[in-house]
């Protein structure tokens, strides 16, 4: 199945530690998000890619960047992980058209991180 | 104030019952409503969209949108247990080429038991 996988699922790393997140899609779709859900908040967009172009939120701290390597895979490193930068990182990809001119966002299952 | 307000519950209901979702919002320009519904340990899946005003249905589920009031709803119809999860609706104003940026509520988390 065509589908938008993420690893790990699960990521502990220490305080001030550099961290990266993978996403891969199957979709071949031109864009993908990478969201931030903490514990019973709403997902926030971090920043997202249409093909090679980079677009960063404006409330997005510097301490997350992100490469996009090609159309398949997309990563988020966070350089310096603090303790309030714990949460669930969803990566997101978007192609299919709905009527009205809305794209259907397509979700990855999420990597849940821990800092120690 | 955020952009999107929803109650997180839990809301527990038994089954058979008519469960009723909803958001409400302060973006005047949003025209683009989602339900999405995401089960423990998996990412958010679209479950309903609406353009602009008025009733969707599919199935059990029907989604109304009331701009004037700024308001959303989600009614799910003879719920049953596989219908316990969280339902986020989210939100957009705009569409750009390929993207298009959510406002998403925080997520009512929904319990059904037999």
């Amino acid at each position: 199945d065509a589908m938008v996988i993420q690893n790990p699922r699960y990521q502990v790393t220490q305080f001030g530690k550099p961290v990266t997140l993978s996403c891969s899609q199957t979709l071949n779709h031109n864009v993908m998000y990478w969201y931030q859900q903490k514990s019973s908040q709403a997902p926030k967009l971090l920043f997202h890619y249409y093909d090679k172009d980079f677009n960063n939120e404006a409330d997005t701290p510097d301490n997350f960047q992100s490469r996009r390597p090609n159309t398949s895979f997309c990563f988020l490193d966070i350089r310096s992980p603090g303790l309030g930068d714990a949460a669930m990182y969803l990566c997101a990809t978007s192609g299919l058209r709905l009527g009205g001119g809305a794209y259907e966002q397509y979700f990855g299952p999420g990597t849940r991180l821990t800092v120690t | 104030q955020k952009e999107v307000e929803q109650d997180p519950g839990p809301l527990s209901v038994p089954e058979g019952a008519i469960v009723s979702l909803n958001c409400t919002y302060s973006n005047s320009a949003f025209q683009y409503f989602m339900w999405y519904r995401q089960y423990s340990r998996k990412g958010p899946e679209l479950l309903m969209y609406t353009y602009s005003s008025g009733n969707k249905e599919d199935g059990r589920f029907t989604a109304q949108v009331d701009k004037s009031s700024k308001y959303i709803s989600l009614f799910i119809r003879d719920s049953q247990p596989s219908d316990s999860a969280t339902y986020l609706c989210a939100m957009s104003a705009y569409v750009n080429t390929g993207f298009q940026k959510l406002v998403f509520g925080t997520g009512t988390r929904l319990l059904v038991s037999p």
